[in-house]
């Protein structure tokens, strides 16, 4: 079925870094999604894309729809030790409302 | 609004006990979805209602799980009997319409021993 494939898998910065992390598909999105899940919580979710090629920011994080609809970017600048968490990239199943997860990447910060 | 609220945060059950999970989701939003997370397997969509009407169950393991959602303001979710092999976190989210980012209830830690 389709999948989504996030990489990295774990991310290991310093406080004030910037981090990217993308997501990609064998499949076309109509919708990218991100979100991010801190320990013991649900998914939030953080940024919306719903057209090919919109770039679109929230706060320190930038997510960009690729132009192929195969893939997506996540940016955060400037790291702070609240960015900790584990961020998933989700995106409806063609003609469905079926959400599909990647697999998720994990940052860890240290201060 | 308070979010999508599910009940309880923690449930501790034996092997073979029936296990019933709640949620409530946000007000006047027409999707509702569980879902399980589990380390080996991430996220998974179990079943998803659209206006109380359950849609797609295929993510639903076995004969064990059933799900009801008998009005717009509460599901449940069910394992009867249940196996450690349940052992997960099950969320409960919901949207407001097609295509358009769910949001997510905080959980329920299941751990059947």
């Amino acid at each position: 079925g389709q999948q989504l494939n996030q990489s990295p898998q774990s991310m290991f910065i310093q406080e004030g870094e910037d981090v990217s992390m993308n997501c990609t598909s064998s499949s076309i999105f109509n919708t990218w999604l991100w979100y991010k899940q801190d320990p013991g919580e649900g998914p939030v979710l953080l940024i919306a894309l719903y057209k090919a090629g919109e770039l679109t920011s929230n706060g320190r994080l930038t997510a960009q729809f690729g132009i192929t609809r195969k893939d997506s970017f996540l940016n955060i600048s400037a790291s702070i030790p609240s960015d900790v968490g584990i961020y998933f990239c989700a995106g409806p199943l063609t003609g469905a409302q079926k959400l599909v997860f990647g697999q998720g990447t994990r940052l860890t910060i240290n201060p | 609004d308070a979010g999508v609220i599910q009940s309880p945060r923690h449930e501790v059950t034996e092997m073979g006990q029936e296990v019933t999970l709640r949620c409530k989701p946000i007000s006047g939003h027409d999707y509702l979805f569980w879902y399980r997370q589990t380390m080996m397997r991430g996220l998974e969509l179990l079943i998803y209602f659209n206006n109380n009407v359950p849609i797609d169950d295929s993510g639903m393991p076995e004969d064990r799980f059933s799900a009801k959602m008998p009005n717009a303001s509460f599901s449940t979710l069910k394992i009867q009997p249940s196996e450690p092999r349940d052992s997960a976190v099950y969320f409960c989210a919901s949207s407001l319409f097609q295509g358009m980012g769910a949001f997510f209830g905080q959980g329920t830690r299941l751990t059947v021993v």
